[in-house]
Protein backbone atom coordinates (compact mmCIF):
# COMPACT_ATOMS: atom_id res chain seq x y z
CA UNK A 1 0.00 0.00 0.00
CA UNK A 2 1.68 2.97 -1.30
CA UNK A 3 -0.74 5.43 -0.01
CA UNK A 4 -2.75 8.50 -1.55
CA UNK A 5 -0.86 9.52 -4.55
CA UNK A 6 -1.04 12.81 -6.34
CA UNK A 7 0.24 14.09 -9.48
CA UNK A 8 1.38 16.81 -10.26
CA UNK A 9 3.05 18.19 -6.88
CA UNK A 10 3.71 21.59 -7.84
CA UNK A 11 2.01 23.74 -11.08
CA UNK A 12 2.19 27.11 -12.26
CA UNK A 13 -0.17 28.34 -14.96
CA UNK A 14 -1.33 31.35 -16.21
CA UNK A 15 -4.52 32.79 -16.16
CA UNK A 16 -7.18 32.03 -18.29
CA UNK A 17 -5.31 28.43 -18.83
CA UNK A 18 -6.90 24.91 -18.13
CA UNK A 19 -5.35 22.92 -15.53
CA UNK A 20 -5.60 18.90 -14.41
CA UNK A 21 -4.96 17.78 -11.73
CA UNK A 22 -4.73 13.79 -10.91
CA UNK A 23 -5.37 11.74 -7.84
CA UNK A 24 -4.68 7.89 -6.54
CA UNK A 25 -6.42 6.70 -3.85
CA UNK A 26 -5.27 3.62 -1.50
CA UNK A 27 -6.90 0.99 -3.74
CA UNK A 28 -9.39 -0.56 -1.50
CA UNK A 29 -10.87 2.70 -0.15
CA UNK A 30 -14.16 3.05 -1.96
CA UNK A 31 -14.57 6.99 -1.29
CA UNK A 32 -12.40 9.84 -2.48
CA UNK A 33 -12.50 13.66 -1.41
CA UNK A 34 -11.04 16.67 -2.95
CA UNK A 35 -10.35 19.83 -0.68
CA UNK A 36 -8.75 22.80 -1.29
CA UNK A 37 -6.53 24.55 1.23
CA UNK A 38 -5.35 28.49 1.58
CA UNK A 39 -2.13 29.81 3.39
CA UNK A 40 -3.58 30.02 7.41
CA UNK A 41 -6.66 27.84 6.77
CA UNK A 42 -7.92 24.50 7.14
CA UNK A 43 -8.71 22.61 4.09
CA UNK A 44 -11.85 23.06 2.68
CA UNK A 45 -14.50 20.07 1.37
CA UNK A 46 -14.92 20.45 -2.65
CA UNK A 47 -16.48 17.18 -3.48
CA UNK A 48 -16.61 13.57 -2.86
CA UNK A 49 -16.64 10.13 -4.75
CA UNK A 50 -18.14 6.99 -3.64
CA UNK A 51 -16.64 4.72 -6.34
CA UNK A 52 -17.57 6.24 -9.41
CA UNK A 53 -20.65 8.35 -8.09
CA UNK A 54 -20.10 11.75 -7.35
CA UNK A 55 -22.47 12.22 -3.89
CA UNK A 56 -21.67 16.03 -3.25
CA UNK A 57 -20.34 18.96 -4.26
CA UNK A 58 -19.73 22.45 -2.74
CA UNK A 59 -20.97 25.12 -3.45
CA UNK A 60 -17.08 26.52 -3.52
CA UNK A 61 -16.88 23.84 -6.52
CA UNK A 62 -17.94 26.47 -9.44
CA UNK A 63 -18.57 25.82 -13.38
CA UNK A 64 -14.92 25.84 -13.82
CA UNK A 65 -14.60 23.23 -11.69
CA UNK A 66 -15.01 19.44 -12.29
CA UNK A 67 -14.09 16.10 -10.80
CA UNK A 68 -14.56 12.59 -12.38
CA UNK A 69 -13.73 8.97 -11.45
CA UNK A 70 -14.28 6.76 -14.06
CA UNK A 71 -14.14 3.12 -13.10
CA UNK A 72 -13.74 4.44 -9.51
CA UNK A 73 -10.57 4.04 -9.53
CA UNK A 74 -8.25 7.23 -9.81
CA UNK A 75 -9.66 10.93 -9.62
CA UNK A 76 -9.51 14.39 -11.93
CA UNK A 77 -10.05 17.45 -10.72
CA UNK A 78 -9.85 20.35 -13.82
CA UNK A 79 -10.09 23.90 -13.16
CA UNK A 80 -10.92 25.36 -16.52
CA UNK A 81 -10.46 28.90 -17.34
CA UNK A 82 -8.02 29.53 -14.24
CA UNK A 83 -8.36 32.88 -12.26
CA UNK A 84 -5.74 34.46 -9.55
CA UNK A 85 -7.71 33.19 -6.80
CA UNK A 86 -7.56 29.66 -7.20
CA UNK A 87 -4.32 29.88 -5.65
CA UNK A 88 -4.13 27.20 -3.67
CA UNK A 89 -3.47 23.16 -2.38
CA UNK A 90 -5.76 20.83 -4.09
CA UNK A 91 -5.65 17.91 -1.86
CA UNK A 92 -6.99 14.29 -2.36
CA UNK A 93 -8.24 12.08 0.61
CA UNK A 94 -9.32 8.56 0.27
CA UNK A 95 -11.05 6.41 2.63
CA UNK A 96 -12.90 2.99 3.37
CA UNK A 97 -16.58 3.72 4.42
CA UNK A 98 -16.17 7.30 5.19
CA UNK A 99 -13.86 6.38 8.48
CA UNK A 100 -10.33 7.89 8.36
CA UNK A 101 -9.36 9.60 5.46
CA UNK A 102 -5.67 10.10 4.36
CA UNK A 103 -4.55 12.24 1.98
CA UNK A 104 -1.77 12.53 -0.65
CA UNK A 105 0.68 15.22 -0.56
CA UNK A 106 -1.30 17.68 -2.57
CA UNK A 107 -0.80 19.58 -5.61
CA UNK A 108 0.41 23.12 -4.86
CA UNK A 109 -0.94 25.72 -8.10
CA UNK A 110 -0.18 28.99 -8.78
CA UNK A 111 -1.96 31.40 -10.73
CA UNK A 112 0.14 33.96 -12.67
CA UNK B 1 -22.97 26.56 8.79
CA UNK B 2 -21.28 23.55 10.47
CA UNK B 3 -17.90 25.35 11.86
CA UNK B 4 -15.12 23.56 13.97
CA UNK B 5 -13.27 26.40 15.98
CA UNK B 6 -9.51 26.52 17.02
CA UNK B 7 -7.12 28.73 18.15
CA UNK B 8 -4.74 29.84 16.17
CA UNK B 9 -2.01 30.36 17.97
CA UNK B 10 0.94 30.43 17.63
CA UNK B 11 0.99 27.88 20.82
CA UNK B 12 4.42 27.89 22.63
CA UNK B 13 5.69 25.11 24.78
CA UNK B 14 9.32 24.41 26.04
CA UNK B 15 10.94 20.86 25.01
CA UNK B 16 9.49 18.38 27.48
CA UNK B 17 6.18 20.04 28.66
CA UNK B 18 2.65 19.10 27.52
CA UNK B 19 1.00 20.85 24.99
CA UNK B 20 -2.45 21.57 25.16
CA UNK B 21 -5.12 21.69 21.73
CA UNK B 22 -8.64 22.52 22.05
CA UNK B 23 -11.69 22.37 19.47
CA UNK B 24 -15.20 23.04 19.13
CA UNK B 25 -17.38 22.16 17.26
CA UNK B 26 -21.11 23.27 16.29
CA UNK B 27 -22.62 20.23 15.10
CA UNK B 28 -24.09 17.75 17.08
CA UNK B 29 -24.66 15.37 14.50
CA UNK B 30 -21.06 15.04 14.16
CA UNK B 31 -19.80 11.40 15.33
CA UNK B 32 -15.81 10.90 14.25
CA UNK B 33 -13.54 13.44 15.49
CA UNK B 34 -9.81 13.62 14.25
CA UNK B 35 -6.13 15.03 14.61
CA UNK B 36 -4.62 15.81 11.41
CA UNK B 37 -0.67 17.40 11.95
CA UNK B 38 0.58 19.77 8.96
CA UNK B 39 3.73 20.55 8.78
CA UNK B 40 4.49 23.97 6.53
CA UNK B 41 4.01 23.11 3.07
CA UNK B 42 2.91 19.79 3.47
CA UNK B 43 -0.34 17.71 3.71
CA UNK B 44 -2.01 16.90 6.54
CA UNK B 45 -1.31 13.42 8.43
CA UNK B 46 -3.82 11.52 10.31
CA UNK B 47 -2.31 11.42 14.17
CA UNK B 48 -5.35 10.61 16.32
CA UNK B 49 -9.39 9.35 16.08
CA UNK B 50 -11.82 9.13 18.50
CA UNK B 51 -15.43 7.98 17.98
CA UNK B 52 -16.40 8.12 21.65
CA UNK B 53 -16.72 10.35 25.06
CA UNK B 54 -13.71 10.24 27.14
CA UNK B 55 -9.83 9.65 26.20
CA UNK B 56 -7.69 7.89 23.86
CA UNK B 57 -3.76 7.41 24.14
CA UNK B 58 -1.33 6.65 21.89
CA UNK B 59 1.92 6.77 23.15
CA UNK B 60 2.42 10.77 23.57
CA UNK B 61 -0.43 11.84 22.43
CA UNK B 62 -4.42 11.67 24.26
CA UNK B 63 -7.82 12.54 22.05
CA UNK B 64 -10.14 13.97 24.87
CA UNK B 65 -13.87 13.83 23.32
CA UNK B 66 -16.64 15.49 25.45
CA UNK B 67 -19.59 15.02 23.20
CA UNK B 68 -22.03 17.08 25.41
CA UNK B 69 -19.52 20.42 25.35
CA UNK B 70 -18.89 19.62 21.71
CA UNK B 71 -15.08 19.75 22.62
CA UNK B 72 -11.94 17.85 21.65
CA UNK B 73 -8.70 18.41 22.29
CA UNK B 74 -5.06 16.74 22.08
CA UNK B 75 -2.49 16.88 24.95
CA UNK B 76 0.98 15.78 23.68
CA UNK B 77 3.46 15.01 26.42
CA UNK B 78 6.74 15.13 26.82
CA UNK B 79 6.87 17.79 23.54
CA UNK B 80 9.62 17.56 21.01
CA UNK B 81 10.46 20.36 18.69
CA UNK B 82 9.82 18.00 16.20
CA UNK B 83 6.12 17.97 17.25
CA UNK B 84 6.10 22.01 16.01
CA UNK B 85 3.31 21.75 13.70
CA UNK B 86 -0.05 23.14 12.91
CA UNK B 87 -2.92 20.96 14.55
CA UNK B 88 -6.27 20.50 12.52
CA UNK B 89 -9.13 18.83 14.62
CA UNK B 90 -11.66 17.70 11.81
CA UNK B 91 -15.03 16.24 12.29
CA UNK B 92 -17.47 14.10 10.09
CA UNK B 93 -20.99 12.93 9.97
CA UNK B 94 -20.73 9.42 9.04
CA UNK B 95 -24.31 10.03 7.45
CA UNK B 96 -22.91 12.82 5.62
CA UNK B 97 -20.79 10.67 3.45
CA UNK B 98 -17.80 11.18 6.12
CA UNK B 99 -16.10 14.53 4.34
CA UNK B 100 -14.64 16.55 6.89
CA UNK B 101 -14.72 19.94 8.29
CA UNK B 102 -11.68 21.67 9.74
CA UNK B 103 -10.87 23.94 11.46
CA UNK B 104 -8.31 26.53 10.75
CA UNK B 105 -5.31 24.32 12.65
CA UNK B 106 -3.29 25.86 15.81
CA UNK B 107 0.36 26.24 14.97
CA UNK B 108 2.43 24.60 17.60
CA UNK B 109 5.51 25.70 18.15
CA UNK B 110 8.08 23.99 20.74
CA UNK B 111 11.29 25.54 21.94
CA UNK B 112 14.70 23.30 22.41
Amino acid sequence: DTGVSQDPRHKITKRGQNVTFRCDPISEHNRLYWYRQTLGQGPEFLTYFQNEAQLEKSRLLSDRFSAERPKGSFSTLEIQRTEQGDSAMYLCASSQEGIEAFFGQGTRLTVV
Amino acid sequence: QKEVEQNSGPLSVPEGAIASLNCTYSDRGSQSFFWYRQYSGKSPELIMSIYSNGDKEDGRFTAQLNKASQYVSLLIRDSQPSDSATYLCAVNDYNQGGKLIFGQGTELSVKP
